[in-house]
């Protein structure tokens, strides 16, 4: 079967760093990219990794490790906007990204 | 910023009922697809669509449901008999190409589909 195993919840302070991690086993793989989802809104497009090692954006970096199966969203100077659900996804070869159930971020103060 | 264009934002139906949920892609973006939230859960595909046909479909978009793009800018997805467990976020959603890659799928803001 194919599946994204990411963490439901992760709690984190203010201006703290947070890692997401999700590992992935699917049919085919084409690079893993990271979605944010805010309640009530749309996902949105945050990085995406094709090969191994860091991509950095902003206060967002996110990291891949294919031998692994495996990668990570960083978040760095956590603030209270970036509490919302982080989704991981994955392109399985054919026409379609596959989701991770999401891991909802709570930033507190 | 180019966005994709979801209409109703929320559709209440009847058991049973027909309905019809429309999307406008980015208008440079040639691979378009249909995604579903239940509330809480994650995001599941239903289909993906290029070239005015079906490039791949979930084993949930069943007979019940069908896909089109009657002109050049709309994109449709109906669900011909909705039942209770239809209800669900409709998220459409588009990309320039199929993996998405370096710039992601954009979504639309989704349509909220409750049946009764």
């Amino acid at each position: 079967g194919q599946s994204l195993e990411q963490p439901s919840e992760v709690t984190a302070v203010e201006g703290a760093i947070v890692q997401i991690n999700c590992t992935y086993q699917t049919s085919g793989f084409y690079g893993l990219s990271w979605y944010q989802q805010h309640d009530g809104g749309a996902p949105t497009f945050l990085s995406y990794n094709a090969l191994d090692g860091l991509e950095e954006t902003g206060r967002f970096s996110s990291f891949l490790s294919r031998s692994d199966s495996y990668g990570y969203l960083l978040l760095q100077e956590l603030q209270m906007k970036d509490s919302a659900s982080y989704f991981c996804a994955v392109r399985d070869g054919g026409f379609k990204t596959i989701f991770g159930a999401g891991t909802r971020l709570f930033v507190k103060a | 910023e180019p966005e994709v264009t979801q209409t109703p934002s929320h559709q209440v139906t009847q058991m049973g009922q027909e309905v019809i949920l429309r999307c406008v892609p980015i208008s440079n973006h040639l691979y378009f697809y249909w995604y579903r939230q239940i509330l809480g859960q994650k995001v599941e595909f239903l289909v993906s669509f290029y070239n005015n046909e079906i490039s791949e479909k979930s084993e949930i978009f069943d007979d019940q449901f069908s896909v089109e793009r009657p002109d050049g800018s709309n994109f449709t997805l109906k669900i011909r008999s909705t039942k209770l467990e239809d209800s669900a976020m409709y998220f459409c959603a588009s990309s320039e190409t199929p993996t998405g890659n370096s710039v992601g799928y954009t979504f639309g803001s989704g349509t909220r589909l409750t049946v009764v």
